[in-house]
């Protein structure tokens, strides 16, 4: 069935470094993309969301960057800090729905 | 608090036990949603209420598993005859409309079925 789907399961920065987590949908009828971190032991937390008729999105220390042509998400962070580190998950709500679609999510390590 | 409220934060019940998780959504929230997620997997949806109405319920696993939201507020998720696939965290969310709005999440209530 059509999912949301994340490249790399797990990606190690150092800090201060740039990250880039990416996330491919196959989904061509979604119109609202989120991001979300989700901590160890805690709930998701909104990170930075883009509707499909906007192709960039920025926020603060965090952009992101969609391509409709190839289904793909993005999510860019500057000057990672160790406070960064967590589960990041794309999520897409399908055209009319009111529910977020979860992918698998890409586990960020961030070496101080 | 200003956040979306669940109770119990860890649970855990024998197989075959009945089982109800508390949601206090952030006030004034029109939309509810339950999700559940398993250790190392991305929120799975259950269902959803706007107000009172459930409007969706595709995501429930089986006829075991029950949600309410009586008065548009508070919602239960109820599990019956527990089972040990059961064992995830059952996270709640809340939106203040519906689509499009910021869906803030609950910390999760850890149910692990012995």
């Amino acid at each position: 069935g059509e999912s949301v789907g994340l490249h790399l399961p797990t990606l190690s920065v150092q800090e201060g470094d740039n990250s880039i987590i990416n996330c491919a949908y196959s989904n061509s009828a979604s119109d609202y993309f989120i991001w979300y971190k989700q901590e160890s032991g805690k709930g998701p937390q909104f990170i930075i969301d883009i509707r499909s008729n906007m192709d960039k999105r920025q926020g603060q220390r965090v952009t992101v960057l969609l391509n409709k042509t190839v289904k793909h998400l993005s999510l860019q962070i500057a000057a990672t800090q160790p406070g960064d580190s967590a589960v990041y998950f794309c999520a897409e709500n399908k055209g009319g729905s009111y529910i977020p679609t979860f992918g698998r999510g890409t586990s960020l390590i961030v070496h101080p | 608090g200003a956040g979306v409220s669940q109770s119990p934060r860890y649970k855990v019940a024998k197989r075959g036990q009945d089982v109800a998780l508390r949601c206090d959504p952030i006030s004034g929230h029109v939309s509810l949603f339950w999700y559940q997620q398993a250790l190392g997997q991305g929120p799975e949806f259950l269902t959803y209420f706007q107000n009172e109405a459930q409007l969706d319920k595709s995501g429930l696993p089986s006829d075991r598993f029950f949600a309410e939201r009586p008065e548009g507020s508070v919602s239960t998720l109820k599990i019956q005859r527990t089972q040990q696939e059961d064992s995830a965290v059952y996270l709640c969310a809340s939106s203040l409309e519906s689509s499009g709005n910021t869906i803030y999440f609950g910390e999760g209530s850890w149910l692990t079925v012995v």
